[in-house]
């Protein structure tokens, strides 16, 4: 079945922890994005990648890293995690430009 | 950068008809996505725009004027579970896509 799955789908953490999400698809999918959705915001872009070590910043880059490492995983890392960074995060994947993005089912964050 | 425009609430009732708008001025342009979300969930895809004109999917059409950054989702014999936010995404061509903020659609008896 064709799918992206993030993991975990909830955490509740403290501030400064490290923490990383999971993204993987299996689509083959070049593109592939995360976002965080927050309430009277909408979906905003974080981060995107066209392809394996092609990574470039959306709309709300600070206090999060990404890597493209393998075209499938595509992960978020949060350094040192602050309450603002609470928020509902999508990862999304698409296989051109002009085609659907395919999202995964979202990572509830909590940080305390 | 992208500017989108789309209501943020509307309400209608079970059966009837509602059209959600949505403006938009991008530095390139592709085409426009309409996905649906339901709370909590992931976002959907409902329909893609490339050319002018109406494209119709069975309750859903989608309209599309490029020369006038303009399209809306129609919605037609409106059902409960048809609650839920719509985003409009112009595609610029270049990355991966953007959305406004969403249109909270309410579906009453």
């Amino acid at each position: 079945e064709a799918q992206v799955t993030q993991n975990p789908r909830y955490l509740i953490t403290v501030t400064g922890k490290k923490l990383t999400v999971t993204c993987s698809q299996n689509m083959n999918h070049e593109y592939m994005s995360w976002y965080r959705q927050d309430p009277g915001l909408g979906l905003r872009q974080i981060y995107y990648s066209m392809n394996v070590e092609v990574t470039d910043k959306g709309d709300v880059p600070e206090g999060y890293k990404v890597s493209r490492k393998e075209k499938r995983n595509f992960p978020l890392i949060l350094e040192s995690p602050s309450p603002n960074q609470t928020s509902l995060y999508f990862c999304a994947s698409q296989g051109a430009l002009g085609n659907e993005q395919f999202f995964g089912p979202g990572t509830r964050l909590t940080v305390l | 950068g992208q500017n989108i425009d789309q209501p943020t609430e509307m309400t209608a009732t079970e059966g009837a008809i509602v059209q959600i708008n949505c403006t938009y001025q991008t530095s390139g342009f592709n085409g426009l996505f309409w996905y649906q979300q339901h709370a909590g969930e992931a976002p959907t895809f409902l329909s893609y725009n490339v050319l002018d004109g109406l494209e119709e999917k069975g309750r859903f059409s989608s309209f599309l004027s490029r020369s006038k950054g303009y399209s809306y989702l129609l919605l037609k014999e409106l059902q409960m579970k048809d609650s839920a936010s719509y985003l409009c995404a112009p595609n610029s061509g270049y990355s991966t896509l953007t959305f406004g903020k969403g249109t909270m659609l309410l579906v009453s008896p």
